[in-house]
């Protein structure tokens, strides 16, 4: 079974906090995303990975950055939190030859 | 942009079919997926279809496609309380880049 973890379940950090949301799959995919999910408006992507040290916006990449330092391990980073960056985020992964995306648990994010 | 649309709510008995509706936009998509999320959880694949198909079986679910209306349906047999939760379906594009385009999910409501 393909697994994809994420770090937190979840995560309370105060506005202006630099913040780390890590992955991790066991699959030796190859592409890697995150997403976040907001109640209405479904999932957004916000980057993604095709390789080691690749990376692409997505949709919404404003007040995010990535870093795909191995293979198995995605980062999302908040530089500097901000209240509207509270949300759901979401991890996830697959193969670049199969068409199948696997997710994680998720990271409920709170910014006070 | 590209936009996938579903409404928000269902509600239906056990033991009834239920039918979750999906359209998107994007006359070129070749693969189209159905996710599912339980309370508390990350997103669960269920199935996908490829643009040169129809219909697609797999046990209690169904789905339909109808690439002149751009319209995916859904359908779960027989009904169970287990499956409660919020569907989502997801768009895949025309080429196998992995990035998804979601709609808002629908929540479905199994009454005993």
């Amino acid at each position: 079974d393909v697994k994809v973890t994420q770090s937190s379940r979840y995560l309370v950090k105060r506005t202006g906090e630099k913040v780390f949301l890590e992955c991790v799959q066991d699959m030796d995919h190859e592409n890697m995303f995150w997403y976040r999910q907001d109640p209405g408006l479904g999932l957004r992507l916000i980057y993604f990975s095709y390789d080691v040290k690749m990376k692409e916006k997505g949709d919404i990449p404003e007040g995010y950055s990535v870093s795909r330092e191995k293979k198995e391990r995605f980062s999302l980073i908040l530089e500097s939190a901000s209240t509207n960056q509270t949300s759901m985020y979401l991890c996830a992964s697959r193969s670049g030859t199969t068409y199948e995306q696997y997710f994680g648990p998720g990271t409920r994010l709170t910014v006070t | 942009g590209e936009d996938v649309e579903q409404s928000l709510f269902l509600s239906v008995r056990e033991g009834d079919s239920s039918v979750i509706n999906c359209t998107y936009t994007d006359s070129s998509s070749t693969y189209l997926y159905w996710y599912k999320q339980e309370p508390g959880a990350g997103l669960q694949l269920l199935t996908y279809i490829f643009s040169n198909m129809d219909m697609k079986q797999d046990q209690r679910l169904t789905v339909l496609l109808n690439k002149k209306d751009k319209h995916l349906s859904l359908r779960i047999a027989d009904t169970q309380t287990g499956d409660s939760a919020i569907y989502f379906c997801a768009d895949g594009g025309s080429g196998n880049t992995g990035k998804l385009i979601f709609g808002q999910g629908t929540t479905l409501q199994v009454k005993p």
